[in-house]
């Protein structure tokens, strides 16, 4: 099994809402990704997980909140977000064991939000 | 990281090879170079690393120049279905497992 699973493909939310994106992999990857993309643009880094502990936050704002239950869930909590938060957000695991991380990156296909 | 230059578009003739460049001129010595593409409304997909040797997979080639300053990634026989966003990234293997995405370049295959 080499696929990267996300739920739900597309959400509609009001900014007063309060909803979550989850990710799911069963490849035993240690590192787990959420990126940010935007129409025509490259995707941008948010949040990376190491061994389920937060390494990498890129100064991401607090309406976004991740979580790694555990080492085949990442999941996104979104609360008062804002029209210009509506982009495609992609998760990505790799294997993250030191020396044997090639650096490969496998992404799922991504949750369509927008924001009304 | 250091950061890639790449053309912001090329068209490609179906069934010929496609030659994608890319510059990264201050690429370090612990620095790999990454290929991935995305093909429109899908997540972006893997298609090869290198070090410092040329690199070969049932996708593509990568030919890395001797003082690695450039790059190229070969697709040998360019399909339909190759239209993508092609990314060149540089990044360190493994350790902060930081990879970040430039603007890529949108490869359309004709036929």
């Amino acid at each position: 099994d080499t696929e990267v699973t996300q739920t739900p493909k597309h959400l509609v939310m009001g900014m007063t809402n309060k909803k979550s994106l989850k990710c799911e992999q069963h490849m035993g990857h240690r590192a787990m990704y959420w990126y940010k993309q935007k129409a025509k643009k490259p995707p941008e880094l948010m949040f990376v997980y190491s061994y389920e502990k937060l390494s990498i936050n890129e100064s991401v704002p607090s309406r976004f909140s991740p979580e790694c239950p555990n080492s085949s869930l990442l999941n996104l909590h979104l609360h008062a977000l804002q029209p210009e938060d509506s982009a495609l957000y992609l998760c990505a695991s790799s294997q993250g064991y030191g020396g044997r991380d090639t650096g490969e990156l496998f992404f799922g296909e991504g949750s369509r939000l927008t924001v009304l | 990281d250091a950061k890639t230059t790449q053309p912001t578009s090329m068209d490609c003739a179906e069934g010929r090879a496609a030659n994608l460049p890319c510059n990264h001129s201050t690429i370090s010595g612990n620095e790999y170079v990454y290929w991935y593409r995305q093909i429109h409304s899908q997540g972006p997909q893997y298609i090869i690393h290198g070090l410092k040797n040329n690199e070969t997979n049932e996708m593509a080639s990568l030919i890395i120049t001797e003082d690695r300053k450039s790059s190229t990634l070969i697709l040998p026989h360019a399909t339909l279905r190759d239209t993508a966003v092609y990314y060149c990234i540089v990044r360190v293997a493994g350790g902060n497992n930081r990879l970040a995405f430039g603007k890529g370049n949108q490869v359309v295959v004709i036929p």
